[in-house]
């Protein structure tokens, strides 16, 4: 699976958007990118993934560029409860291999 | 119901202990993992098991042995553990055979090797 890069950590203002970059250069073409986010002392939680277009749930945004080696999640307007180190993981859709980076740890400040 | 159970919670052993984690989810997921997170660091693969069999051993130490008894269960047997395993100990479950699903996660146990 592709190996990703993510910024150790970000302060963002709560009620702003937060946009989290990634970086994953070495993507194939039938490598999704997902993104989880562990809130502290508990187990990682699901938030997105995508292949190459742009998706939008509840929870967040996910842009993933045209040549697809970067991404950024958009977390619309971020709240004190989305304090949490946010993975970015880069994996092929077969097998259950789930390979967690460095990640970013993300601070909301009132 | 989208939960993956584990116990206990806490547990703190001796190194001449022999315990279990135990990890319980009943969403049809058939595969099932464990991973280990020390502090400040992400979660690291250990196991997977996928239709109760065991598909990935990430060289984890014959300390640590899984175990699968059915397809709702997961345990983590462990026995003759140092110091430096004390981590959170995290169960996992996904759908398998199906692409792109998420994985969900238990809470974790917080194992403490005295």
């Amino acid at each position: 699976d592709a190996k990703t890069t993510q910024p150790t950590s970000m302060d963002c203002a709560e009620g702003r958007a937060a946009n989290l970059p990634c970086n994953h250069s070495t993507i194939s073409g039938n490598e999704y990118v997902y993104w989880y986010r562990q809130i502290h002392s508990q187990g990682p939680q699901y938030i997105i993934h995508g292949l190459k277009n742009n998706e939008t749930n509840e929870m967040a945004s996910l842009i993933i560029t045209e040549d697809r080696k970067s991404s950024t999640l958009i977390l619309p307007h971020a709240t004190l409860r989305d304090t949490a180190v946010y993975y970015c993981i880069v994996k092929r859709p077969a097998g259950n291999k789930l390979t967690f980076g460095g990640g970013t740890r993300v601070l909301v400040k009132p | 119901d989208t939960e993956v159970t584990q116990t206990p919670k806490h547990l703190v052993m001796g190194m001449t202990n022999k315990k279990s984690l135990k990890c319980e989810q009943h969403m049809g997921h058939r595969a099932m993992y464990w991973y280990k997170q020390k502090a400040k660091k992400p979660p690291e693969l250990m196991f997977v098991y996928s239709y109760e069999k065991l598909s990935i051993n990430e060289s984890v130490p014959s300390r640590f042995s899984p175990e699968c008894p059915n397809s709702s269960l997961l345990n983590l047997h462990l026995h003759a553990l140092q110091p430096e395993d004390s981590a959170l100990y995290l169960c996992a479950s996904s759908q398998e055979r199906q692409m792109n699903t998420e994985a969900f996660f238990g809470q974790g146990t917080r194992l403490t090797v005295v």
